[in-house]
């Protein structure tokens, strides 16, 4: 079954403690990414990679780090998470294809105390 | 720049009775458009997407979009509900130049919420 988890998928922490969020995907997708949903304000894109190795920032990646060193693999980082980045995290992935459908995790909700 | 605009933040409606989540974007170059669902504790699910072609673009579970470039506009629309399509519902926007390209960058809107009455 073609998927994309992410774990954990609840997680409260405390400010300043180093996280590490995963995300696999099964569907050899070139393209994964990151995004945070908020109330009120949609989702948007913390950081994207275009394939192993290569990943650029989206549209808050401020206090964010990704890797992407197997192609499956795309874990989201917090170095030294802060309040303000208490989210509903999802992971997507997608294909090279023209218009490829981006699937999507089920979430990681995160609280920062 | 891109954005995407969900006119709705909330839409209750009794069950059986039709809908229409009203999405419009801007964009300066043509675009790709998608309607993504949400349900309870769940990730995104896509609905139906518009790539090219005819304007009108049916989905899953009875669903269905058009595409009104002059109006900049991608209206989803279903003829009668059910309790179960109670959920949030995203549209989103790709600027075609990019999609597969180097980016495949989506803007999404802040989600509508249909919730669904018996």
């Amino acid at each position: 079954e073609a998927q994309v988890t992410q774990n954990p998928r609840y997680l409260i922490t405390v400010t300043g403690k180093k996280l590490t969020v995963t995300c696999s995907q099964n569907m050899n997708h070139e393209y994964m990414s990151w995004y945070r949903q908020d109330p009120g304000l949609g989702l948007r894109q913390i950081y994207y990679s275009m394939n192993v190795e290569v990943t650029d920032k989206g549209d808050v990646p401020e206090g964010y780090k990704v890797s992407r060193k197997e192609k499956r693999n795309f874990p989201l980082i917090l170095e030294s998470p802060s309040p303000n980045q208490t989210s509903l995290y999802f992971c997507a992935s997608w294909g090279r294809r023209v218009g490829d459908t981006q699937y999507f995790g089920p979430g990681t909700r995160l609280t920062v105390l | 720049a891109q954005s995407v605009t969900q006119l709705d933040s909330q839409v209750p409606v009794f069950e059986e009775a039709p809908v229409e989540l009203r999405c419009n974007y801007s964009s300066s170059v043509s675009v790709y458009l998608f309607w993504y669902v949400q349900y309870p504790n769940q990730g995104l699910q896509l609905l139906l997407k518009y790539l090219s072609g005819s304007t009108l673009v049916k989905g899953i579970n009875g669903f269905e979009a058009e595409f009104n470039k002059s109006q900049t506009s991608f209206h989803l629309r279903k003829p009668s509900v059910h309790i179960s399509d109670t959920a949030e519902y995203f549209c989103a926007v790709s600027e075609s130049l990019n999609y597969g390209g180097s980016q495949g960058n989506l803007i999404f809107g802040k989600g509508t919420k249909l919730s669904v009455k018996p």
